[in-house]
């Protein structure tokens, strides 16, 4: 089975700063997608970046970029110029290719310090 | 914008009580999910459905039930709600048309069994 790992449960950043979430998957496939989702405290979780696995460039999205190393099966998000906005639990995901099954990280709970 | 929305942001049912929890998407999506959040345990499946009348189980059906009359709606259905159902329960859906891969989510229903 294929299962997500964020080896961070709580991380914070001064603002304007840039921190790097770690995350890393197991999975036998080479088809696939990888995921960023933030879920602000009470609010709804988003979407922040998507990577499909035969992309060898890294997916960015304004002050959003990855790491994705295909061979060492992992997937970092870096934020920079971090905002108070971006305070939120961060979620790694994976997903097979023509698949429902979604596989999600624990979390990690980032802090913007001022 | 695709809108995720469920019934209820809080509730607290008893032990022993039927729990209905609602979810409507407005964006004609095949796709919809059910997922429970618990601290340190990310987000994990509990059904989907993939069309009208039809599921499939996640990874923790037991307790729970589902129900897909309409395209728009998916119901997590709890028969004897019990106290280690106490969670963070989110639904999302996503649609196999075109290239994009989101799951779009809803806010989230915090259910406290007592």
């Amino acid at each position: 089975a294929q299962t997500v790992t964020q080896s961070q449960p709580e991380m914070s950043v001064q603002e304007a700063e840039t921190v790097t979430l770690s995350c890393t998957y197991d999975t036998s496939e080479s088809d696939y997608y990888l995921f960023w989702y933030k879920q602000p405290p009470s609010r709804q979780m988003i979407l922040v970046i998507r990577q499909e696995a035969y992309k060898q460039q890294n997916a960015t999205e304004n002050r959003f970029s990855v790491n994705f190393q295909k061979a060492a099966k992992s997937f970092s998000l870096k934020i920079s110029d971090s905002q108070l906005g971006d305070a939120a639990m961060y979620f790694c995901a994976y997903r097979r290719t023509r698949s429902n099954d979604m596989r999600f990280g624990a979390g990690t709970r980032l802090t913007v310090k001022p | 914008d695709v809108k995720v929305t469920q019934s209820s942001r809080y509730l607290v049912k008893r032990t022993g009580e039927k729990v209905f929890l609602e979810c409507v998407q407005d964006m004609d999506h095949e796709n919809m999910f059910w997922y429970r959040q618990d601290p340190g345990l990310g987000l994990r499946l509990i059904y989907f459905s993939y069309d009208v009348k039809m599921k499939e189980k996640g990874d923790i059906p037991e307790g729970y039930s589902v129900s897909r009359e309409k395209k728009e709606r998916f119901s997590l259905i709890l028969e004897s709600a019990s106290t280690n159902q106490t969670s963070m329960y989110l639904c999302a859906s996503r649609t196999d048309r075109g290239h994009t891969d989101t799951q779009y989510f809803g806010p989230g229903t915090r259910l406290t069994v007592l």
